[in-house]
């Protein structure tokens, strides 16, 4: 079992639609982060999320954090092919150590 | 550029080979972890080094090896490798190991074990 479910897997979609992944957990985060990862390339940082409730906009994306930081979400307005990749949620594992775990991702494809 | 290089990107090795992953990082970090990342699994974290001092080893088999000379150079030595360690292999390093800081991760190494 996965302390953070992803879900969907995978989503393929045209150009111009609009989408919602989502990251969810049984345990609480401090906090929780959303990487891009583009094909032939390292996890990239788009967000992180701190508060319960909280929500953050970065262009087309909106990121939300559930009120009992359990859950989050990332809504893609007007999807375009360069958001084409693999979208991974982390957190500091609710074990400790300091350890950032991930879930395993939803692979986003945008057709032009 | 992300302030993280690894080389090589990709490598293919016998089971019998020896070879070493490296990865260099260029700011100013104190923490360096390595990563697995199979497909359609999460990433799975291997070692971590804090100040040069190795801080977690998560249940990784010997045949891996790990290496940090200093804060800013890390090495993956692998030997005697099976088929299924055939995975990308990630670098990431923080200015510290601790809460909430957000990884910079390399472009990883494509390993695959014949």
């Amino acid at each position: 079992t996965q302390l953070l479910e992803q879900s969907p897997q995978f989503l393929s979609i045209q150009e111009g639609e609009n989408l919602t992944v989502y990251c969810n957990s049984s345990s609480v985060f401090s906090s929780l982060q959303w990487y891009r990862q583009e094909p032939g390339e390292g996890p990239v940082l788009l967000v992180t999320v701190v508060t319960g409730g909280e929500v953050k906009k970065l262009k087309r994306l909106t990121f939300q954090f559930g009120d009992a930081r359990k859950d989050s979400s990332l809504h893609i307005t007007a999807a375009q092919p360069g958001d084409t990749g693999l979208y991974l949620c982390a957190g500091e594992s609710p074990t400790g150590g300091f350890k950032t775990i991930f879930g395993a991702g939803t692979r986003l494809f945008v057709k032009a | 550029e992300t302030g993280v290089t690894q080389t090589p990107r990709h490598l293919v090795m016998g089971m019998t080979n020896k070879k070493s992953l490296k990865c260099e990082q260029h700011l100013g970090h104190n923490a360096m972890y390595w990563y697995k990342q199979s497909a359609k699994k999460p990433l799975e974290l291997m070692f971590v080094y804090n100040f040069k001092e190795q801080t977690e080893n998560n249940s990784v088999p010997s045949r891996f090896s790990p290496e940090c000379p200093n804060s800013s150079h890390l090495f993956l030595h692998l030997h005697t490798l099976q088929p299924e360690d055939s995975a990308l292999y990630l670098c990431a390093s923080t200015p510290m190991e601790g809460v909430g800081s957000p990884l910079h991760f390399g472009n990883g190494t494509r390993l695959t074990v014949t």
